[in-house]
Order: structure tokens, then sequence, then C-alpha cells
């Protein structure tokens, strides 16, 4: 098992483009989730995901999108970059029902907006 | 709602010290509690948790927490540190109640071991 895979690794956007940070995990995990982490501040959940065609915002929402066709793949969108989206960005996931709160986390995504 | 408060934002200690670091929590519900870890450049890893039951839990290298429920704390400790320990950790909570499983975090204390 590969577990959870992100990429890019690292990623330079000047203000205003758009990307796509990949997710995607090969356990059959039906949760799936998308975090930041900056400096001092922890993890803040953007959106999770509790199944395929099933989305719903976290705390920190906005300037983000995601979508989730298949359960393995949970891409998140950034539509006009903004530097305060400058971050690390994490992709969990865990199955329903397993052990409570055990999310398995990817390597990340360091994202730097200028 | 839960919350997360982590005491200390950066521990240093020597090899071989022991270590404590500190986590309360507040909810108004039943919680399952978390630390995990984050070592540089990676991603998190489940360190331990409490579910239900005793409430001193274990993980497999060395580390140590209590759940407090009058004291609303879940603090992490070793009684002697490595140079290895040398991470980020976070302390989590989640609602006992189920649904989407989500956690909060506390904000992190970086555990620095010194030679």
């Amino acid at each position: 098992n590969a577990g959870v895979t992100q990429t890019p690794k690292f990623r330079i956007l000047k203000i205003g483009q758009s990307m796509t940070l990949q997710c995607a995990q090969d356990m059959n995990h039906n949760y799936m989730y998308w975090y930041r982490q900056d400096p001092g501040m922890g993890l803040k959940l953007i959106y999770y995901s509790v199944g395929a065609g099933i989305t719903d915002k976290g705390e920190v929402p906005n300037g983000y999108n995601v979508s989730r066709s298949t359960t393995e793949d949970f891409p998140l969108r950034l539509e006009l970059a903004a530097p305060s989206q400058t971050s690390v960005y994490f992709c969990a996931s865990t199955r329903e029902r397993q052990i409570p709160g055990e999310q398995y986390f990817g390597p990340g995504t360091r994202l730097t907006v200028t | 709602a839960q919350s997360v408060t982590q005491l200390d934002s950066q521990v240093p200690v020597f090899e071989e010290a022991p270590v404590e670091l500190r986590c309360n929590y507040s909810s108004s519900v039943s919680v399952y509690l978390f630390w995990y870890v984050q070592y540089p450049n990676q991603g998190l890893q489940l360190l331990l948790k409490y579910l239900s039951g005793s409430t001193l839990v274990e993980s497999i290298n060395g580390f140590e927490a209590e759940f407090n429920k009058s004291q609303t704390s879940f603090h992490l400790r070793k009684p002697s540190v490595h140079i290895s320990d040398t991470a980020e950790y976070f302390c989590a909570v989640t609602s006992a109640q189920g649904g989407s499983e989500k956690l909060v975090f506390g904000k992190g204390t970086k555990l620095t071991v010194n030679p």
C-alpha cells in the first residue's frame, strides 16, 4: 500500500493563478480531509468528504473547492491564489467506524503564493 | 464544539531528561483524545489515543498520556527522551458521539532534544 499520496510536493504560484493539489489513497477509506498547516497555528480543516460525491466545508473553506468523484481521489482546487494561501497542505483519510480519530496523513504539499 | 489548548509552543530538553507536553481540552460532550507526532518535513502520525477504559495510555516508543476528566487534560510524558524524539507534537480531540470523525488539533508543541 502506498497509503496517502500527494502531488506536487512543492509549488510556487503567482497571485491570481489557479492550481489543483492532488490527493489519493489506496486503503479504501471513505473519509478524506484537507488541512492547512501554518507555523504556530496547528492544522485547520479546509474541506472533508464522507464518501464519493459528498463533501462539506471545514473551518477555513474560503478560496478553495473540492470534489470527490471516486473513493480514492480527493483533489483540492485553488481558483485565484492569494498570498494568504501560502501554507503546507495535508490530505488525510480514515475508514468510518475503524479506530475513531486515527487519520492517515500524506506527506504534504508546500505552496508559496507570491 | 471542541477545542484544544497546548500550553507550550516550544519545549527544549536535554537527552535522557524527562519531558511533559501539556494539553487541555474543552467539550460539552464526551471525547476521544489523541497525540499525533510530526517529524521534520513529514506528515502527521498517530502516537497514541484515549478512547475508553484505562486513563493511562502508552505508545510503542515509550511515551504515555493520562486522561484526566476532572482537569480536562491529556498530558504527554516520557521519562527519558532521545535525540530522535525531536519533532512537533499535536494534541487532538474528536467527539465520542461519532459522525464525520473530524479532529480538532491544538497548535502544536515543538520538542527539541539536545545532546
